[in-house]
């Protein structure tokens, strides 16, 4: 099926360890972007990616880290996660005119 | 930095009643775009509504509708005959036009109630 998917759904971690968030597209979008959504702060963009090995930081991007290696795939990585990071993760990816977004990751850092 | 500020953090309407959505927004650019989104408790982000800054018509899809006031940089969602399935998060979100790699810039919300 055509689509953003994110995976895993829910993750609960545990403070120092290092933790990978998935996204997989299927339509081949150049853009691509990772949001973390937490009360009263609404989405905000954590790293964005303009093509495979093209990354630039957002608002966010501490303690946080992406790859793009392929055009379809835009891993999240969080190095030693911490409490602060306990939140919900958005993928999303962007024709010219929408933006595409995933089911989200619920992180629960522990 | 462009923000969007939403300075209602709940609002409620009954059931085939009208609400409005306030939005304001602070940007230098003069072409840009804004959007509304809807979020269910699926959590899944929906987009309901979408305006280019460039056209001074307002968008329209079906029961929502926008009010577009560039010069005062306001943006307000309009929904009409309120159903049970509009109870969501509501997000207004910006995005300069011309730069691709752009994300979106979103306000905190609007949590919309539907009284029956």
């Amino acid at each position: 099926d055509a689509g953003i998917t994110q995976s895993p759904r829910y993750k609960i971690t545990e403070t120092g360890r290092q933790v990978t968030l998935m996204c997989h597209q299927t339509w081949s979008h150049s853009y691509m972007f990772w949001y973390r959504q937490d009360l009263g702060h609404g989405l905000r963009l954590i790293y964005y990616s303009a093509a495979a090995d093209i990354t630039d930081k957002g608002e966010v991007p501490d303690g946080y880290v992406v790859s793009r290696s392929k055009t379809e795939n835009f891993p999240l990585t969080l190095e030693s996660a911490t409490r602060s990071q306990t939140s919900v993760y958005f993928c999303a990816s962007k024709s010219d005119t929408k933006a595409f977004f995933g089911q989200g990751t619920r992180l629960t850092v522990v | 930095a462009q923000t969007v500020t939403q300075s209602q953090p709940e609002m409620s309407v009954q059931e085939a009643e009208t609400v409005t959505l306030s939005c304001t927004y602070d940007t230098s650019e003069s072409d840009y775009y804004l959007f509304w989104y809807k979020q269910p408790p699926s959590r899944q982000m929906i987009l309901v509504i979408r305006q280019e800054a460039y056209k001074q018509q307002n968008a329209t899809e079906n029961r929502f509708s926008v009010n577009f006031q560039k010069a005062a940089k306001s943006f307000s969602l309009k929904i009409s005959d309120s159903q049970l399935g509009d109870a969501a998060m509501y997000f207004c979100a910006y995005r300069r036009s011309g730069g691709g790699a752009d994300g979106l810039t979103f306000g905190k919300g609007t949590h919309l109630i539907i009284q029956p």
